[in-house]
């Protein structure tokens, strides 16, 4: 069973369209984050969403926009796609409800997104 | 500015030596230092995690290192193995508590670490 899964896993679009990308947990686990891992592998937290809520927005361009239907699932809608905005975008999962707290966080294979 | 400083860069090991990887971190604050591993093509894998009332932990091979007062952290990694040629993530984060639990992990820039057989 995959614990944190992603789709799709290769996404190739050209600048101006809008994408989005899926994330599932099967963990159990209350929060949910986006992380972008640039060319240089550099891993920067993007989104924290605990329980459907939003938690961490790091200063992450209006273009994207995070939705949680519900604790299990995080998505990720990009707007107005720029070259820039090429990276593997990485979904993660950890327990963060009061009483049943984890710092450990559980990755997703990852979504490598190529704008042209 | 870089919170968590990672070192080095890259690193060749032969088979059998010790792995050792350096991160220095700046806010006091942090309460747990993970390593993550990373083979091609995947997603970051937690690896071995310490919190900093203890000054060492051991999992298999793999052992942390922790110097609060220099504000460092390490990995060694025992008898390595070609298996273990990818790169490895350090981290550091503070427990944020808005009525749910959040924790937003600040990366060092990786290492790519080679095993030669």
């Amino acid at each position: 069973d995959t614990a944190v899964s992603q789709t799709p896993k290769y996404l190739v679009t050209q600048m101006g369209n809008d994408k989005s990308i899926k994330c599932e947990q099967n963990l159990g686990h209350d929060t949910m984050y986006w992380y972008k891992q640039d060319s240089k592998k550099f891993l920067k937290i993007m989104f924290s969403y605990n329980n459907k809520e939003l938690i961490i927005n790091e200063t992450v361009p209006n273009r994207f926009s995070p939705k949680s239907p519900d604790k299990a699932h995080l998505n990720l809608h990009i707007n107005s796609l720029e070259l820039g905005d090429s990276a593997v975008y990485f979904c993660a999962s950890s327990q963060g409800t009061s009483g049943r707290v984890s710092y450990e966080q559980y990755f997703g294979p990852g979504t490598r997104l190529t704008v042209t | 500015q870089q919170q968590v400083k990672q070192s080095p860069q890259s690193l060749i090991v032969q088979k059998g030596g010790i792995s050792i990887i350096n991160c220095a971190y700046e806010n006091t604050a942090f309460d747990y230092f993970p390593w993550y591993q990373q083979f091609p093509g995947k997603g970051p894998a937690l690896l071995i995690a310490i919190r900093p009332d203890v000054s060492e932990k051991k999992e298999g091979r793999f052992t942390i290192s922790f110097n609060k007062s220099a504000k460092q952290f390490s990995l060694h990694i025992m008898d390595s193995q070609p298996g273990d040629s990818a790169t490895y993530f350090c981290a550091a984060s503070e427990l944020m508590n808005y009525g749910g639990a959040t924790n937003k992990l600040i990366f060092g820039t990786g290492t790519l670490l080679a095993v030669q057989p």
